[in-house]
């Protein structure tokens, strides 16, 4: 069993819908990452969590420590949200453990 | 600020060949990585580097070699290359150890065959 699994593997969605990436994890965590990856394969960091709730944009991310779970919220979501979603923990020192990825296709 | 860069992007090799990836970041990170992506594997560490000077074994070190030679850069080489590496490699750094966000490279796809 992965440390870090992500639900649903792959997910699509019409325009304008709200959409929700799942993350549990196995093991205790000092921090949490929401990553995006482009089509062209390039990763850009959303956001890095240790507790509560953040907001940029139409993206949300929560994390609920104790029931070792995050979720990554889309609102109103666009054509251009469609990207392959990553979730990560960070364990020991500073190494990330890796989801698989939630592959996120918005339809127009 | 170009952040964190990775050389080549793309790369073919025959097995049995060596090459070396190549990353610098320009944010005065201490923390550089090297992941590798594959299909249904999500990414896994193969070395890092806490500081210059240093590095370790991720989870997936057998047959490649890392170099952190000053803070900016971190090397990754595969000295003969096999199949099995055919992969997209990743490069980050993040200022300290856990507090804050990584930065990636744009990847490598690197095909031996």
């Amino acid at each position: 069993k992965n440390e870090v699994e992500q639900s649903p593997q792959n997910l699509t969605a019409q325009e304008g819908e709200f959409i929700t990436i799942n993350c549990s994890y196995s093991v205790g965590i000092s921090a949490l990452h929401w990553l995006q990856q482009h089509p062209g394969g390039g990763i850009v960091s959303l956001f890095m969590l240790s507790s509560g709730k953040k907001k940029h944009g139409r993206l949300i991310a929560t994390i609920n420590i104790q029931e070792k779970h995050s979720s990554l919220h889309i609102t109103a979501s666009h054509p251009r949200d469609s990207a392959v979603y990553i979730c990560a923990v960070r364990t020991s020192g500073s190494r990330l453990t890796f989801g698989e990825g939630t592959q996120l296709t918005v339809n127009p | 600020n170009a952040g964190v860069t990775q050389t080549p992007k793309f790369q073919v090799l025959k097995t049995g060949q060596s090459m070396t990836l190549q990353c610098a970041q320009d944010m005065n990170h201490n923390s550089m990585y090297w992941y590798r992506q594959d299909p249904g594997m999500g990414l896994r560490l193969i070395y890092y580097s806490a500081s210059e000077g240093t590095t370790d074994k991720g989870e997936v070190p057998n047959g490649y070699n890392v170099s952190r030679l000053n803070k900016r850069e971190f090397s990754l080489r595969l000295e003969s290359a096999a199949p099995s590496q055919t992969s997209v490699y990743f490069c980050a750094s993040n200022p300290e150890g856990g507090s804050l966000r990584a930065f990636f490279g744009q990847g490598t796809r690197l095909t031996v065959v």
